[in-house]
């Protein structure tokens, strides 16, 4: 069973900050929060990952609450391009885990 | 570097059936995982590999196997395939060496088994 749980879907208007909750109240010390997106079947894209500290890159930043047991992915400027399924996941940083994805939240941009 | 590349991308098969299925990781990347993606089940994992070792292992039964080359390239076949193998099989490739290790997948392969 996947470790993290997220809305099924969310709407966001083009140009605006799309917001995108995980729920992960179970993650251990040693695991860290990641967050893919699929667009259209194709294979997951990578966007960020973080452990405790707040991240930020080209893409997005990733936001983790203070007991970690929860985090928000921000897209800062959504655009069309940006619908697609985001999946966060939790994992540890080394050592050999079975990993679950869950059904993600499907995000669509809205012109 | 060149990303992860599966073949083939498309596949059609009939039941009973075996089918081979290969991923080429990124270069310098040791560790290929495996994962299984079906409407409504999300991404299932597979199995992973690590030195031409299978390290971990998903709820999958016996027909699903996989096997890595010293190359670190990777296979994985599945044997008297059934109707729900119909999916899109996902591979990821990762370096394995630091302490933070991010997963690329490939473009998967879509069988089909009819």
């Amino acid at each position: 069973d996947a470790k993290t749980t997220q809305p099924p879907s969310m709407d966001c208007a083009e140009g605006r900050a799309a917001n995108l909750p995980c729920n992960h109240s179970t993650i251990s010390g040693n695991e860290y929060v990641y967050w893919y997106r699929q667009i259209h079947s194709q294979g997951p894209q990578y966007i960020i990952h973080g452990l405790k500290n707040n991240e930020t890159n080209e893409m997005a930043s990733l936001i983790i609450t203070e007991d970690r047991k929860s985090s928000t992915l921000i897209l800062p400027h959504a655009t069309l391009r940006d619908t697609a399924v985001y999946y966060c996941i939790v994992r540890v940083a080394s050592g050999y885990q079975k990993v679950t994805f869950g059904i993600g939240t499907k995000l669509q941009v809205i012109p | 570097k060149a990303g992860v590349t599966q073949t083939p991308r498309y596949l059609i098969k009939t039941r009973g059936q075996q089918v081979t299925l290969s991923c080429s990781p990124i270069s310098g990347h040791r560790s290929v995982s495996w994962y299984q993606q079906t409407p409504g089940q999300g991404l299932q994992f597979l199995f992973e590999y690590f030195s031409e070792t299978q390290r971990n292992k998903g709820n999958f039964p016996g027909r699903f196997s996989g096997r890595q080359f010293s190359n670190s390239r990777s296979e994985m076949n599945v044997s008297t395939l059934e109707l729900g193998d119909s999916a899109l099989y996902l591979c990821a490739s990762s370096a394995r060496d630091r302490q933070t290790d991010t997963q690329y997948f490939g473009p998967g392969t879509r069988l089909t088994v009819l």
